[in-house]
């Protein structure tokens, strides 16, 4: 079993749209954890980083995480076709700068 | 958010040469930095992690001296592909550790074409 699990999409939905992307984890010592948008031949760029469980909203975007479930979810609201993207999820313990990288799920958003 | 210079964005080199990627961390100090490997539609594959005045550790399979790195300063680390061979062909990502808060920051990324 890998210690993050993420749909690899892809996953295709209509402009303006809610989109809902996941990970699970089976790592009871993570505690920072991180969303990235990664644009075809560019270098992943952070979009959310949350610490221990909760919500965090920033703009369109809203984190969560179930650290009693290990489920962590990245939600995009009024979705547009420039969302359209690999979105990774990446997580740690305290005490080490080691990420660990869900596979990443393709998003598409249709015009 | 902080920023991660990564240079060159794209090379292309004979077979048998070196190619030297830098990576800088342009307003914060990274004591950690990471370099990756990504083939196209895969996910990023950790090669190596670079620690400040310090050897690299390697991930298993990754050959150090194929790829070498130097983390000299708090703000660059390098990464040596030598004896470059086209199967050495690939995007490498490296990523800085931001110290005070932990957060993780990423390059753009090179991309290297062995011919």
């Amino acid at each position: 079993q890998k210690e993050v699990e993420q749909d690899p999409g892809p996953l295709s939905v209509p402009e303006g749209a809610i989109v809902s992307l996941n990970c699970t984890y089976s790592n009871s010592a993570f505690q920072y954890f991180m969303w990235y948008r990664q644009y075809s031949r560019k270098g992943p760029e952070l979009l959310m980083y949350t610490y221990s469980s909760g919500n965090k909203e920033d703009g369109r975007f809203t984190a969560q995480v179930d650290k009693s479930s290990k489920y962590i979810s990245l939600f995009i609201r009024d979705s547009q076709p420039s969302d359209s993207a690999t979105y990774l999820c990446a997580m740690s313990g305290r005490g080490t700068y080691k990420y660990i990288f869900g596979t990443g799920t393709r998003l598409k958003v249709l015009a | 958010g902080a920023v991660v210079s990564q240079h060159p964005s794209w090379v292309i080199c004979k077979s048998g040469t070196s190619v030297k990627i830098e990576c800088r961390s342009l307003d914060f100090q990274a004591t950690t930095m990471f370099w990756y490997r990504q083939f196209p539609k895969q996910s990023l594959m950790l090669m190596a992690t670079s620690n400040e005045g310090s050897k690299a550790t390697y991930e298993q399979g990754v050959e150090k001296d194929k790829f070498l790195i130097n983390h000299a300063s708090l703000t660059l680390s390098t990464l040596t592909v030598t004896s470059a061979h086209p199967e050495d062909s690939s995007f490498y990502i490296c990523s800085a550790t931001e110290t005070n808060t932990g957060e993780l920051f990423f390059g753009e990324g090179s991309r290297l074409t062995v011919l």
